[in-house]
């Protein structure tokens, strides 16, 4: 079983559309989330962390289930340059930021 | 701003040549990994260090050895290229738990 699974996807939505992704993970033990953006051709980089509380950024809201050991990441009213692989990633950590990331999910908004 | 850069964008190799895929940081980080992505399997960690001289296995090492004799410098090494080593390579830096990413060096093996 992978550590991190996701839906691969795609999915298409149309523009100003709610659309949620999650993702799993099976080591219990991990101590911090993140969802990441990988534009194509180009290199991954931070969207935002995921706290336990949940947690917002503008039209992004993560939150996280530490008793399912899910995470989820709802983008509202979708605009086009949201197209992109979104990457649950977790921290196994230990002290060397191991992050372990998903496959990703392929979101393509479209006019 | 991080910059970690990757020595080459494009690579074509031949079958059994030994690579070497450099990787260099500009934030004095202690923490960097190498990354392979494929399609469908997304990011799988090759290895990583934590400090100079320093090196541990990710989950598919096989195939794989790396350098760090500066703090900066992450290197990857391919001992006998194959062709299933073709895919996209990452070199990350970690702080705080934020990784930074080189903008990835695609390697054929032919």
């Amino acid at each position: 079983r992978k550590e991190v699974e996701q839906d691969p996807g795609p999915f298409n939505v149309p523009e100003g559309a709610t659309v949620a992704f999650n993702c799993t993970y099976s080591n219990s033990a991990s101590q911090s989330f993140f969802w990441y953006r990988q534009d194509c051709r180009k290199e991954p980089k931070l969207l935002m962390s995921v706290y336990s509380s949940g947690n917002e950024d503008g039209r992004f809201t993560a939150q996280l289930n530490r008793a399912s050991q899910y995470i989820s990441l709802l983008i509202r009213d979708s605009k086009l340059s949201d197209s992109a692989t979104y990457l649950c990633v977790v921290d196994l950590s230990g002290g060397y930021n191991k992050l372990i990331f998903g496959a990703g999910t392929r979101l393509a908004v479209h006019p | 701003d991080v910059k970690v850069t990757q020595s080459s964008r494009y690579l074509v190799k031949r079958t059994g040549e030994k690579v070497f895929l450099e990787c260099v940081q500009d934030m004095d980080h202690e923490n960097m990994f190498w990354y392979r992505q494929d399609p469908g399997l997304g990011l799988r960690l090759i290895y990583f260090s934590y400090d100079v001289k320093m090196k541990e296995k990710g989950d598919i090492p096989e195939g794989y050895s790396v350098s760090r004799e500066k703090k900066e410098r992450f290197s990857l090494i391919l001992e006998s290229a194959s062709t299933n080593q073709t895919s996209m390579y990452l070199c990350a830096s970690i702080y705080n738990t934020e990784a930074f990413f080189g903008q990835g060096t695609r390697l054929t093996v032919v």
